[in-house]
């Protein structure tokens, strides 16, 4: 069974600071993994998707690793703005005829002015 | 703004109520979720629709009914819900099921509270 765990639970830090959010999984065959943000009481945003033949995804100021032999992924955040402040999840995408996707629990992120 | 539209964002019922949950997406994408999303926790899988028929169903209890009228549109009928089935319940799509990949596209979810 897929577990993906997401460290730290919560993060604060001052504006424009870099950040390094972290995603581990157990179960390495995977198709794909997603960072979503989550706004409090709103829907998933979508960030990234790296697939699993790729090693890494860049959209702006964000960008996403994967190392799938170690389970491992970060998202990296340049120069935090006050708006993204939200909590961040990445979602597991498993192989396999079943093709489950697997949530963490996320990391609530807070930029300080 | 999403491209995935829920209905209602807020809805309040009774134990006796019935009500249904829209979602809507225009992307032409085959393949749509029901997820429910407790406080502080991950969104957990319902429903997954490919094709307009139902694929997956996380062993919901039978008060979740979903029905997929066609491919744009997601419905969730509720019937003698329950207090801890308060939640937030989040609709999804995605291009197609397969091996060729695509994102999660998600609504912003509605807001259920059960009294």
């Amino acid at each position: 069974k897929q577990e993906v765990t997401q460290i730290p639970a919560a993060l604060s830090v001052p504006e424009g600071e870099n950040l390094v959010l972290n995603c581990s999984f157990t179960d390495s065959a995977i198709y794909n993994l997603q960072w979503f943000r989550q706004d409090p009481g709103k829907g998933l945003t979508s960030l990234l998707l790296i697939q699993s033949s790729q090693r890494e995804q860049t959209s702006g100021r964000l960008n996403a690793s994967l190392d799938k032999s170690s389970g491992r992924s970060t998202l990296y955040i340049a120069a935090s703005q006050p708006g993204d402040s939200a909590t961040y999840l990445c979602a597991v995408r498993n192989s396999g005829g079943y093709q489950k996707v697997t949530f963490g629990i996320g990391t609530k992120l807070q930029v300080i002015p | 703004d999403t491209e995935v539209t829920q209905t209602p964002k807020h809805l309040v019922m009774g134990m006796t109520n019935k009500k249904s949950l829209k979602c809507e997406q225009h992307m032409g994408h085959r393949a749509m979720y029901w997820y429910k999303q407790k406080a502080k926790k991950p969104p957990e899988l319902m429903f997954v629709y490919s094709y307009e028929k139902l694929s997956i169903n996380e062993s919901v209890p039978s008060r979740f009914s979903p029905e997929c009228p066609n491919s744009s549109l997601l419905n969730l009928h509720l019937h003698a819900l329950q207090p801890e089935d308060s939640a937030l319940y989040l609709c999804a799509s995605r291009q197609k099921i397969g091996t060729t990949d695509s994102p999660l596209h998600f609504g912003n979810g509605t807001r259920l509270t059960v009294t």
